[in-house]
């Protein structure tokens, strides 16, 4: 299947602070989500997004088929934010998401 | 939000004992998945369905079974529980394989 890889895998910020996350993958894909995981253990769907770039507040997301990637762009941080984000992609034939192995946020106040 | 639940959220269960996981999604989804999160695992999928009746092996499939007897609902067993089955198990459910998918909320199943 695909291989989907996620960096950084750690990322702690301050309060307010941006970041981007980033979701390579080494197959053309057709599909690509962003999920937050958050301390509950919910998969929280952030984004639907095989390509271009989507906004929702302050998150945003863009995905550049052609090159293989994705970002996750989160602006002025809260600890809210925290938690791990995943992104998944099936690959080519495949009819499942592969997931990423995630990156875990903190978000300190 | 997606309707999917799962039941039960918490389950313990001693060592060769079978277990049944339910999954349930009133959004008329055609394809639905388990999956299960391990540490340093992210996510890796058990079996999927494609339709009532239809399911296919994922990549983590030995020692578990499943059923699909209603489009809305989506049943895991595993025959004979081991030690190495302790995980967080989540369903899934999407229009298509290549539509955006919803997960349910997870089950935490301890084998002891």
């Amino acid at each position: 299947g695909i291989q989907v890889e996620q960096s950084p895998p750690d990322l702690i910020l301050q309060e307010g602070a941006n970041s981007t996350l980033r979701c390579n993958f080494s197959d053309s894909v057709n599909n690509l989500q962003w999920f937050h995981q958050n301390p509950w253990g919910q998969l929280i769907n952030l984004f639907y997004i095989p390509s271009g770039t989507k906004q929702n507040g302050r998150l945003s997301a863009t995905t550049v088929a052609t090159e293989r990637y994705s970002l996750l762009y989160i602006s002025s941080s809260q600890t809210t934010d925290s938690g791990v984000y995943f992104c998944a992609a099936p690959g080519t034939g495949a009819n499942n998401l592969f997931f990423g192995t995630g990156t875990r946020l903190t978000v300190i106040p | 939000d997606a309707g999917i639940t799962q039941s039960p959220r918490h389950k313990v269960t001693e060592t060769g004992t079978p277990v049944t996981l339910r999954c349930h999604q009133t959004e008329n989804h055609r394809y639905m998945y388990w999956y299960r999160q391990d540490p340093g695992h992210g996510l890796r999928l058990i079996h999927y369905s494609y339709g009532v009746k239809d399911t296919d092996k994922g990549e983590v499939s030995d020692g578990y079974s499943v059923s699909r007897s209603k489009t809305e609902d989506f049943l895991l067993t595993l025959e004979s529980a081991t030690s190495s089955q302790t995980s967080v198990y989540f369903c899934a459910s999407g229009l298509s394989m290549n539509t955006e998918a919803f997960f349910g909320q997870g089950t935490r199943l301890t084998v002891v």
